[in-house]
């Protein structure tokens, strides 16, 4: 099993410009998560979906940031038009039931820069 | 601030010691999970404990749970240099599906 793929691992962009993040989640697993991890503000919660379908995006910082899932095996993060202060690392993370009492697989990790 | 929160924020040992690291919460939940993350990695699951058990052990980890004091410990005994990573607690509340994270311990173990 490949666990949680990502990519790009490392995104260098200039302000203003589109990023989108990509996430595989483990073949099976039908609850996908994208979290945000800075120093300032630690691991946080920005939306998840179950079945394909968004069921918290709470976290979701502000309209700027979207994510979208199309099907089981695919699911994107989209910051347009992108800030410095999005500079961090953004993790995707699955689990193979509807619940998030399961343990979360989390994948490496992309680490934007955004100058 | 966060549901679940780490003392100490650094600790630094010895090898063959061992590390003790706390959790505190603040509202109900259904179970509290640890977590690892070594430098620039994605954060690896270690142990679950449920709100109806108060203590667990998987291999050189002991994990409690004191639903009364809304708090856990994860001990790792003999500790190694490759122990060396960040641990967090996260929590699912009774009331939902999402884990909050806590803001994790920084352990060094010295060779």
């Amino acid at each position: 099993d490949a666990g949680v793929i990502q990519s790009p691992r490392h995104e260098v962009t200039e302000m203003g410009q589109e990023v989108t993040l990509r996430c595989k989640p483990i073949s099976g697993h039908n609850s996908l998560f994208w979290y945000r991890q800075t120093m300032m503000r630690g691991l946080e919660l920005l939306i998840y979906f179950n079945n394909n379908v968004p069921i918290d995006d709470s976290g979701m910082p502000e309209d700027r940031f979207s994510a979208k899932m199309p099907n089981a095996s695919f699911s994107t993060l989209k910051i347009q038009p992108s800030e410095p202060r999005d500079s961090a690392v953004y993790f995707c993370a699955s689990i193979p039931s509807g619940g998030g009492a399961d343990t979360q697989y989390f994948g490496p990790g992309t680490r934007l820069t955004v100058l | 601030s966060q549901q679940g929160e780490e003392d100490p924020q650094a600790l630094s040992i010895q090898e063959g010691e061992n590390a003790t690291m706390n959790c505190s919460y603040k509202t109900s939940i259904n179970n509290l999970q640890w977590y690892r993350q070594n430098s620039g990695r994605g954060l690896v699951h270690l142990i679950l404990i449920r709100s109806n058990e108060r203590e667990k052990h998987s291999g050189r980890l002991r994990v409690t749970l004191d639903t009364s004091k809304k708090s856990s410990s994860l001990l790792i005994t003999a500790s190694r240099a490759a122990d060396t990573a960040s641990y967090f607690c996260a929590t699912d509340a009774a009331s939902g599906s999402r884990l909050t994270f806590g803001e994790g311990t920084q352990l060094t173990v010295n060779p």
